[in-house]
């Protein structure tokens, strides 16, 4: 009950294009869900976050879209570039713990 | 700009050698985390420290123990290494309203067993 599993394992999108990264979880005590960018050479960043009162999040070119009933979210990458190459890794959990997805390493081609 | 440091950004040591990994904050965040992160997985929570309280993850190998002195300062000591044991050290804060919430990680120390 504790997994996050995350998909897919890496992604090629065109500039202009829409990325797309799934995750889907067990634990229904989790009551928060981020999705953390990496950076070769660094640390995750919080990129944008979501609780599950709430179906979608948009934060300019980046949405969240959560399905509570299938325990599925999504990352949405609109209009991809190439500074967004990077690891992305989807994480489900609440205030007990946070737990991880494996990542997904977006490549941006111009 | 406030931050998590983490020194020495790669450190080698050998195998059953002691290493000492640090991470300095000025967040002013109570809740320090330490996680590993081998290559292509998941960041994995080693423990945390809520103020001074420890929370040690339950499978978190007992070669591995944590100090923190200060708010601003935690170790990570790894007493025995072995080859499995190399990976990135992560270290990450979070202030007590965003337990496991809104945390800002540190660049990470490359860790070589040799």
């Amino acid at each position: 009950q504790q997994q996050v599993k995350q998909s897919p394992q890496s992604l090629i999108v065109q500039k202009g294009g829409i990325s797309i990264i799934n995750c889907a979880y067990e634990n229904t005590a989790f009551d928060y869900f981020p999705w953390y960018q990496q950076f070769p050479g660094k640390g995750p960043a919080l990129l944008i976050a979501i609780r599950p009162d709430v179906s979608e999040k948009k934060e300019g070119r980046f949405t969240i879209s959560f399905n509570k009933s299938a325990k599925q979210f999504s990352l949405h990458i609109m209009d991809s570039q190439p500074g967004d190459s990077a690891t992305y890794f989807c994480a489900a959990g609440n205030t007990d713990k946070l737990i991880f997805g494996t990542g997904t390493r977006l490549q941006v081609f111009p | 700009d406030a931050m998590v440091i983490q020194n020495p950004r790669y450190q080698v040591t050998q195998f059953g050698k002691p290493v000492t990994l640090s991470c300095s904050q000025t967040l002013n965040h109570n809740v320090m985390y330490w996680y590993q992160q081998k290559s292509s997985q998941a960041p994995k929570l080693l423990f945390h420290y809520y103020d001074k309280d420890f929370n040690n993850e339950a499978d978190t190998p007992d070669n591995f123990q944590s100090r923190r002195p200060n708010t601003s300062f935690c170790f990570l000591d790894i007493r025995s290494p072995g080859l499995g044991d190399a990976a990135m050290y992560l270290c990450a804060t979070s202030s007590p309203q965003f337990l496991n919430e809104k945390l800002f990680f540190g660049s990470g120390t490359q860790l070589s067993v040799l």
